[in-house]
This record gives C-alpha cells, sequence and structure tokens, in this order.
C-alpha cells in the first residue's frame, strides 16, 4: 500500500535546541497533517495545512505544505522536555473521500534538560 | 480536554471472552472511525462510519464487530480474540469526509487492550 517516508526515526537532542522533521509521498496530497503522541494517550493534532506553499504556526511549532504536494515538513523550536513524544505526519490523497489517511512510521523525539 | 472520549481506559480479556469497547464525541462530527495501534507504529485503520453507516471494512477479521448506534457514539463488540490483537484501539471523529476536502480527524485516549 501507499507509504509516506518520515524521518528521521528518531532524534535525541538537547533541551533549548530546534527540531525538524519532514515527510515525503510518491503521490499527490491534498492534505497533510501533523500529530503528538505521547506514551499510552491519543494522537492529538498539532497542525493541518490544506494549500501548496501553506506555512502555518501553532506557538513554537511551524509546518510547511510542500510545493510539489508531496512533501511536508515540521519545526519545533526551542525544545522544552515536555515536547517528548512521538510525532506522526498523515497525508489524505487529492482526490479521496473515504476520511482514510496515510500515515507516517513517526519520529520519537527525546529531549535532555 | 479531549472532545473524544473512550471506554474503558484499559481492559484485559481471555481468547473466549465476549466485551465491547465505547467511544463517543461531542464535536459534531458525522464520521467515525477505530484504528488499531501497536507500540511505536502508526495507527492502523479498521473502520470508517459516515452518517451512521459503514463505509470501510479494512479487511477486518469478523472478531471485531463495530456498531454506531447514533452520531455521537462508536461501539467496538469483541469475541474470541487472539493474544496478537492485544494493542492500543484509538476512536477518531472527523467531518464527513468530501473529495479535495479537509479531513481533520480527532483522537481519543485510546483503550489498552491485552489477550490473554
Amino acid at each position: 500500500g501507499q507509504q509516506l517516508n518520515q524521518s528521521p526515526q528518531s532524534m535525541f537532542i538537547q533541551e533549548g535546541e530546534d527540531v525538524s522533521m519532514n515527510c515525503t509521498s510518491s503521490s499527490i496530497f491534498n492534505t497533510w497533517l501533523w500529530y503528538k503522541q505521547d506514551p499510552g494517550e491519543g494522537p492529538v493534532l498539532l497542525i493541518a495545512l490544506y494549500k501548496a506553499g501553506e506555512l502555518t504556526s501553532n506557538g513554537r511549532l511551524t509546518a510547511q505544505f510542500g510545493i510539489t504536494r508531496k512533501d511536508s515538513f515540521l519545526n519545533i523550536s526551542a525544545s522544552i522536555p515536555s515536547d517528548v513524544g512521538i510525532y506522526f505526519c498523515a497525508g489524505q490523497f487529492r482526490a479521496s473521500n473515504t476520511g482514510k489517511l496515510i500515515f507516517g512510521q513517526g519520529t520519537t523525539l527525546q529531549v535532555k534538560p | 480536554d479531549t472532545e473524544v472520549t473512550q471506554t474503558p481506559k484499559h481492559l484485559v480479556m481471555g481468547m473466549t471472552n465476549k466485551k465491547s469497547l465505547k467511544c463517543e464525541q461531542h464535536m459534531g462530527h458525522r464520521a467515525m472511525y477505530w484504528y488499531k495501534q501497536k507500540a511505536k507504529k502508526p495507527p492502523e485503520l479498521m473502520f470508517v462510519y459516515s452518517y451512521e453507516k459503514l463505509s470501510i471494512n479494512e479487511s477486518v477479521p469478523s472478531r471485531f464487530s463495530p456498531e454506531c448506534p447514533n452520531s455521537s457514539l462508536l461501539n467496538l463488540h469483541l469475541h474470541a480474540l487472539q493474544p496478537e490483537d492485544s494493542a492500543l484501539y484509538l476512536c477518531a471523529s472527523s467531518q464527513v469526509p468530501l473529495a479535495g476536502g479537509p479531513n481533520e480527524q480527532f483522537f481519543g485516549p485510546g483503550t489498552r487492550l491485552t489477550v490473554l
């Protein structure tokens, strides 16, 4: 089936550092979503993107919908310990009306105080 | 506070038991989803309901039986499960997806299921 390539797979950074992760697809998407999941909890929607080139911020988080519609990145600035978790990108195909999202494999973020 | 709630939080069951997972959303959404998630993996779609009708079944074994009694509630009935079915079961809701339209799915906290 369709897959998203999400990288890096894991990151271990110092508190205060900036973080960047990205997802790429072989197909065109019309929606990119970024989720964060804490251990034992459900994913929480961080940012939703709907237009090619769109750049959206949510506090210290910034995400962009790639111009080619096949990629997206998420940046976290000035990381703090509570940023620890697994970050998933998810995309929806351009013509899809099924509600099916394609998920990346996740980026595990660890922050050292 | 999440507007998608799930009960129970944890469930342990034997392979011969029958149990049900429950999900409720208060967001006015008319699409609801069941996902299965293994540790450190992304959620895997199981079922989609749109306007209380089953629209997608991702070839899920019949020992999982979904039910959508009304627009706010979604159940997952479990019977004769196997140990490999142990996982985090997530419910999500969204506006009814339209071609080219938004599909922001909001997840509940999940039910941690252990099958002995």
